[in-house]
């Protein structure tokens, strides 16, 4: 156990649905990381919050959107869901908000979107 | 976005080979680079962080080393063993974000 928690594990959908995944950080990191992995592709990165604040921006989508919330735990929501969307998205969290922190993941949440 | 490259992409070797693999990046961009192993099933885990040109880190048989000047870093296996058999993901960290590569995959077989 990472210590970086995330829910659902697994979750099945429709096209057009919208889907939320929880991600709750190891104990004292104040960053966390959105990650999505799809097939044949290396982890690509969504974005970054840290402590509440929006840190860093990679590829997400319009339709998706993200925040931490006060106790640090955070939400990635996905909207409009098409069948590319169906990927495994990673949680991770640091300590703190750059410089040479290690990434602790979570065991991810697998999104299936048929 | 930043290229972080490594190779080869898949490695099969026999128990008790030694093996290595390579991360290249860019090295305008450089803070740390990180290796991550990724089992199967599991999400990946850090294996070792390296900040500093001619940076060395080992853990048991797995070493790593590092050149900034030239944008690269390799990754060694001593004595392959089964359960080594995993991903192996290098990572730029650029200060404020991680690129990834795609990863090797390690299959030991034995």
């Amino acid at each position: 156990d990472s210590g970086v928690t995330q829910t659902p594990k697994h979750l099945i959908t429709a096209t057009g649905q919208r889907v939320t995944l929880r991600c709750s950080p190891r104990s004292g990191d104040l960053s966390v990381y959105w990650y999505q992995q799809s097939l044949d592709q290396g982890l690509q990165f969504l974005i970054q919050y840290y402590n509440g604040e929006e840190r860093a921006k990679g590829n997400i989508l319009e339709r998706f959107s993200a925040q931490q919330f006060p106790d640090l735990h955070s939400e990635l929501n996905l909207s409009s869901l098409e069948l590319g969307d169906s990927a495994l998205y990673f949680c991770a969290s640091s300590p703190w908000g750059s410089g040479a922190n290690v990434l602790t993941f979570g065991a991810g949440s697998r999104l299936t979107v048929l | 976005i930043l290229n972080v490259e490594q190779s080869p992409q898949s490695l099969h070797v026999q128990e008790g080979d030694s093996t290595n693999f390579t991360c290249s990046f860019p090295s305008s961009n450089f803070y740390a680079l990180h290796w991550y192993r990724w089992e199967t099933a599991k999400s990946p885990e850090a294996l070792f962080v390296m900040t500093l040109n001619g940076d060395e880190k080992k853990k048991g048989r797995i070493s790593a080393t590092l050149n900034t000047k030239e944008g690269y870093s390799y990754l060694y296996i001593k004595g392959s063993q089964p359960e080594d058999s995993a991903t192996y993901l290098c990572a730029l960290n650029t200060g404020n974000q991680f690129y990834f590569g795609t990863g090797t995959s390690l299959t030991v077989i034995p």
